[in-house]
């Protein structure tokens, strides 16, 4: 069964601060694809990232970074000198192999973090 | 623009009354998929659907029941046998389930049981 982690459920920044959101997922498939999802206020997911298990390159993305490790089922976010804007739910989701055709497209998601940036 | 909509954005529903939430996607999306959120949780998946006139069971399907007669519908009706349907129901989409891509979400609708 897939299931990813995210243990933090709550963060509070002042604006300008770093924020690191950890996300730890587990899978039998050995091909499989990692995203990050933020959700404002307003409730629709946003998709920031999509990565698969192949590539373990770090990514950067403006203020955003995400740092993938598979030695550590660690798929991490970081959101550099945060912004009140950057405020809103962020979840991680796992996705099956391409291969599995019968699993289709699904994802399993995290239980998000809540990010709460002050001015 | 091409996109995701969801209707009603607000839905109320008395104890024991089925109500229907509406998707429809103009992406030319095959896949599409309900997700039911609860407060301070993540999303969990009720149905989805790779193709037109089919559907499979997700996670949590008891309680409710979908269909896919077009491509870019793709209809969620909550039962009374859903025992506790208060919550945020978010529709997404897809493109070519063999190959990964990133799902679209539309911009959820809130059902409350009074």
């Amino acid at each position: 069964a897939q299931k990813v982690t995210q243990a933090q459920t709550e963060i509070s920044v002042v604006e300008k601060e770093d924020v690191t959101l950890d996300c730890v997922y587990e899978t039998r498939d050995t091909t499989y694809y990692l995203f990050w999802y933020k959700q404002p206020p307003s409730g629709e997911l946003v998709f920031l990232i999509r990565r698969n298990s192949f590539d373990e390159q770090n990514e950067i993305s403006g203020r955003y970074s995400w740092n993938f490790q598979k030695s550590t089922s660690s798929f991490n976010f970081t959101i550099t000198a945060s912004q009140v804007v950057d405020s809103a739910v962020y979840f991680c989701a796992l996705g099956f192999s391409p291969l599995n055709k019968a699993a289709g497209n699904k994802l399993t998601f995290g239980g998000g973090t809540r990010v709460l940036v002050k001015p | 623009d091409g996109g995701i909509t969801q209707s009603p954005k607000y839905l109320f529903r008395k104890e024991g009354q089925n109500v229907t939430l509406s998707c429809e996607q103009n992406l030319n999306h095959d896949a599409m998929y309900w997700y039911r959120q609860d407060p301070g949780q993540g999303l969990r998946l009720i149905y989805y659907s790779q193709i037109v006139n089919d559907f499979q069971k997700g996670d949590i399907a008891e309680g409710y029941s979908v269909s896919r007669e077009k491509k870019e519908s793709f209809p969620l009706t909550v039962t009374s046998a859903q025992k506790n349907p208060t919550a945020f129901y978010l529709c997404a989409s897809s493109t070519q389930v063999n190959v990964w891509n990133e799902q679209f979400f539309g911009p959820g609708t809130r059902l409350t049981v009074l």
